[in-house]
């Protein structure tokens, strides 16, 4: 089974703070994701990777960057953490080999910025 | 543009009613789609998918969705719902053409089902 591990369950940190979320992957998958989950608002992307070194910008990238230094790692930098950044984060990855193939998530990390 | 609508945001069934949670999805070219689950504080799991072939699709827990290309619908169904189930569902779509891209994601349904 595929396994996508997130660093913390849930993190506090303060406004202001540089807060790093990380993510690795054990199926040697090239397609990584950063989605946040608000209620109401369902799953919003915020960036992706097709693979190393590559990133690509989602819907929501204000305020937030990533690095793919290492294919199994994708990790979320929220530059300057601010309140309206509490949220639910997931994580995704997914084979390229063929594109009908579902995204595996992990356990997502809680976040709370105070 | 790909977009998925599903037009509850909550489902109530009492157990052992059979239970349907609605998805419908737009794409210009054909559609890859797929249901998810989350129970609390945990993340997204996969539960069935459509690629082509049988409109009705089985997938894990005794969850099944049948997919309707002139409704532009995959409805998530299950004979006889369990309390076990009562969780947040999302429909997910890419279309075919798009190559690599992400999944786009409905809003998702929470399900209560009631003993």
């Amino acid at each position: 089974d595929v396994k996508v591990t997130q660093s913390s369950r849930y993190l506090v940190k303060r406004t202001g703070e540089k807060v790093f979320l990380e993510c690795v992957q054990d199926m040697d998958h090239e397609n990584m994701f950063w989605y946040r989950q608000d209620p109401g608002l369902g799953l919003r992307l915020i960036y992706f990777s097709y693979d190393v070194k590559m990133k690509e910008k989602g819907d929501i990238p204000e305020g937030y960057s990533v690095s793919r230094e290492k294919k199994e790692r994708f990790s979320l930098i929220l530059e300057s953490a601010s309140t309206n950044q509490t949220s639910m984060y997931l994580c995704a990855s997914r084979s390229r080999m063929t594109s009908n193939q579902p995204q595996h998530f992990g356990d997502g990390t809680r976040l709370s910025i105070l | 543009a790909q977009s998925v609508a599903q037009p509850e945001d909550q489902v109530n069934v009492a157990e052992g009613n059979p239970l349907t949670v609605k998805c419908t999805y737009s794409v210009s070219g054909n559609p890859y789609l797929f249901w998810y689950v989350q129970y609390p504080n945990r993340g997204l799991q996969f539960l069935l998918k459509y690629i082509t072939g049988d409109n009705l699709v089985k997938g894990s827990y005794g969850f099944e969705a049948e997919f309707n290309k002139s409704q532009t619908s995959f409805h998530l169904k299950k004979p006889s719902a369990l309390v076990s189930d009562s969780a947040l569902y999302f429909c997910a779509v890419r279309d075919i053409r798009s190559g690599n891209t992400p999944l786009v994601f409905g809003k998702g349904t929470r399900l209560s089902v009631i003993a």
